[in-house]
């Protein structure tokens, strides 16, 4: 079983449409928990933090289901260009290591 | 604006040869690290380092080695280049567990 999983999509919404994306994680002893956005061809970046209390920053909200093992990310009003993959980051055993998922894949048309 | 550079964006090796990937940081950060990322594999940790000469491996070290002599320039040492190890290579630094910046990547391809 992987240490986090992401169903890989791609997801194929139209503009406006509201997604979401579900990442499960295996180690329980996970402390920090994060959302990377990848455009094709480049580095991962940082798209937000989540934190236990859910997050929200503009149209993205993150949410952490500890006793669930699961963190998700709702994109709300979808533009073209939120076109992406997003990687469900956590925390290993160590907090030098992050474990990332295999990514989701979201693909906005007009 | 924080950076991380990589020396080559594209790479082509021949089997055997030994290879040099460079990465270089502009953030004082204590932590670096070396990935591959592979379709459906997703970002794979090779080797990781938190400090000057200090390195620990990853999930993949297998085939690699890894330098850190000065505190904002981390190598990656293939020692003897494989067909396996065409990849993409990101290197990445960042301090505690804030963000984590990578760098542009290196599409290496072993022929």
């Amino acid at each position: 079983r992987k240490e986090v999983e992401q169903d890989p999509g791609p997801f194929n919404v139209p503009e406006g449409a509201t997604v979401a994306f579900n990442c499960t994680y295996s180690n329980s002893a996970s402390q920090s928990f994060f959302w990377y956005r990848q455009d094709c061809r480049k580095e991962p970046k940082l798209l937000m933090s989540v934190y236990s209390s859910g997050n929200e920053d503009g149209r993205f909200t993150a949410q952490l289901n500890r006793a669930s093992q699961y963190i998700s990310l709702l994109i709300r009003d979808s533009k073209l260009s939120d076109s992406a993959t997003y990687l469900c980051v956590v925390t290993g055993g160590s907090s030098y290591k992050l474990i990332f998922g295999s990514g989701t894949r979201l693909l906005v048309r007009p | 604006d924080v950076k991380v550079t990589q020396s080559s964006r594209y790479l082509v090796k021949r089997t055997g040869e030994k290879v040099f990937l460079e990465c270089v940081q502009d953030m004082d950060h204590e932590n670096m690290f070396w990935y591959r990322q592979d379709p459906g594999l997703g970002l794979r940790l090779i080797y990781f380092s938190y400090d000057v000469k200090m390195k620990e491996k990853g999930d993949i070290p297998e085939g690699y080695s890894v330098s850190r002599e000065k505190k904002e320039r981390f190598s990656l040492i293939l020692e003897s280049a494989s067909t396996n190890q065409t990849s993409m290579y990101l290197c990445a630094s960042r301090t505690g567990v804030r963000e984590q910046y990578f760098g542009p990547g290196t599409r290496l391809t072993v022929t």
